[in-house]
């Protein structure tokens, strides 16, 4: 069975600098889907970044990037020029690229920004 | 549309008591999931529809719950005969047939408080 491990369950970085959310996946499929996921405080969740296994090129959306290391099972996310608005529980989640289309999530991490 | 909702945002029963939750997708969605989230945890699949039918249904979902999509359009989960350990948000999520861009739009779920 897929599996999504999120290793911290807090980080806290300062306004206007760069942070690194860790995920690391077990699949046994060559074909599947990441995501980040951002989910505010009392405010639904919302996609950040997707990323599709068979590209070699990481994904990136304005301030948001990911580093896909795919023989390492690693799909880590880097959120720079950090803003207030940023602070969020962030959960990486799996899609098999098969037809069951749905989601594991990893347990989240806090992300707190200190002005 | 702007997006998908739920009803109600708020549930408190008493343990043994049965609760209905609606969940109303985006329009032109054909793809209705089910997922539940437990505090400090990341939301764990239960079932999912295209269109009417009911494709996929996960081992935690026992037979007390039971989820419907009439139509196939809004889809009702009941959870019968409560118990403390129900106690959780109930999150709904729509999207467009599987492909390479069927991002799942979440709604902003249902808490559930069993007493």
């Amino acid at each position: 069975a897929q599996t999504v491990t999120q290793s911290q369950p807090e980080m806290s970085v300062q306004e206007a600098e760069t942070v690194t959310l860790s995920c690391t996946y077990d699949t046994s499929e060559s074909d599947y889907y990441l995501f980040w996921y951002k989910q505010p405080p009392s405010r639904q969740m919302i996609l950040v970044i997707r990323q599709e296994a068979y590209k070699q090129q990481n994904a990136t959306e304005n301030r948001f990037s990911v580093n896909f290391q795919k023989a390492a099972k690693s799909f880590s996310l880097k959120i720079s020029d950090s803003q207030l608005g940023d602070a969020a529980m962030y959960f990486c989640a799996y899609r098999d690229g098969g037809s069951q289309g749905n989601l594991i999530f990893g347990k989240g991490t806090k992300l707190s920004v200190k002005p | 549309d702007t997006g998908v909702s739920q009803d109600p945002r708020h549930k408190i029963t008493k343990r043994g008591q049965n609760v209905t939750f609606r969940c109303d997708p985006i329009s032109e969605h054909n793809r209705l999931y089910w997922y539940r989230q437990t505090l400090g945890q990341g939301p764990e699949f239960l079932t999912y529809f295209q269109n009417e039918a009911q494709l996929e249904k996960s081992r935690l979902l026992s037979d007390r719950f039971s989820a419907e999509r009439p139509k196939g359009s809004f889809s009702t989960l009941e959870i019968q005969r409560t118990e403390q350990g129900d106690s959780a948000m109930y999150l709904c999520a729509s999207s467009l047939t599987q492909g390479v861009h069927n991002e799942q739009f979440f709604g902003p779920g249902t808490r559930l408080t069993v007493l």
